[in-house]
């Protein structure tokens, strides 16, 4: 087991360009989370695939940002024409679908700063 | 919509003493989990413990255990014998049916050798 894995772990990038995260899950778990976390504040959450569809979004997720997860494998986040209010720490959580019991763990995240 | 509220923003304590995180909640489910998170500076979030809402009996996991109060909407998280490793934001999360957690502000505990 080796654990969620993301990559790059940092990126910095200039406004109004696009960027691209990547995110492997722990191989067995077939929910996979996208959440971004804010310097000081608690994770918040964007969005969440179950094997390779997309049951939810939230309101946080604009029109820039898309996610993916072709064959229910690896998935990647997509975000269109940052924003300086996009720099933040985008964290990847992965599951096995246990109902109301499963419990999501951790990759170490990929920080985004937009200058 | 549920939220999850740390008061805490700071908490320190001495190695090998005792410390409490506090965490209430607000939620109209009846079932539901918790959970305390440990994000250590520049590391990622590992999982410390998880409570289930059904259960009466608090959980426990060596030094970790919590006290739920289920009426009061209550989650806190006990740390026995403090250790330097302990030093790290903590943050308390709530699950239902809706699959997504929420997060706490956090809590960042400091370690005074």
């Amino acid at each position: 087991d080796t654990g969620v894995s993301q990559d790059p772990r940092h990126k910095i990038t200039k406004r109004g360009q696009n960027v691209t995260f990547r995110c492997d899950p722990i191989s067995e778990h077939n929910r996979l989370y996208w959440y971004r976390q804010t310097l000081g504040q608690g994770p918040e959450f964007l969005t969440y695939f179950q094997n390779e569809a997309q049951l939810e979004k939230s309101r946080l997720l604009s029109d820039r940002f898309s996610a993916e997860r072709p064959k229910g494998s690896f998935s990647t986040l997509e975000i269109q024409r940052t924003e300086q209010g996009d720099s933040a720490m985008y964290l990847c959580a992965s599951s096995l679908d246990g109902g109301i019991r499963e419990t999501q763990y951790f990759g170490p995240g990929t920080r985004l700063t937009v200058l | 919509a549920q939220t999850v509220t740390q008061s805490q923003p700071e908490m320190s304590v001495q190695e090998a003493e005792t410390v409490t995180l506090s965490c209430t909640y607000d939620t109209s489910e009846s079932d539901y989990y918790l959970f305390w998170y440990k994000q250590p500076p520049s590391r990622q979030m590992i999982l410390v413990i998880r409570q289930e809402a059904y259960k009466q009996q608090n959980a426990t996991e060596n030094r970790f255990s919590v006290n739920f109060q289920k009426a009061a909407k209550s989650f806190s998280l006990k740390i026995s014998d403090s250790q330097l490793g302990d030093a790290a934001m903590y943050f308390c999360a709530y699950r239902d049916a809706g699959n997504m957690l929420t997060f706490g502000g956090g809590t960042r505990l400091m370690v005074k050798p």
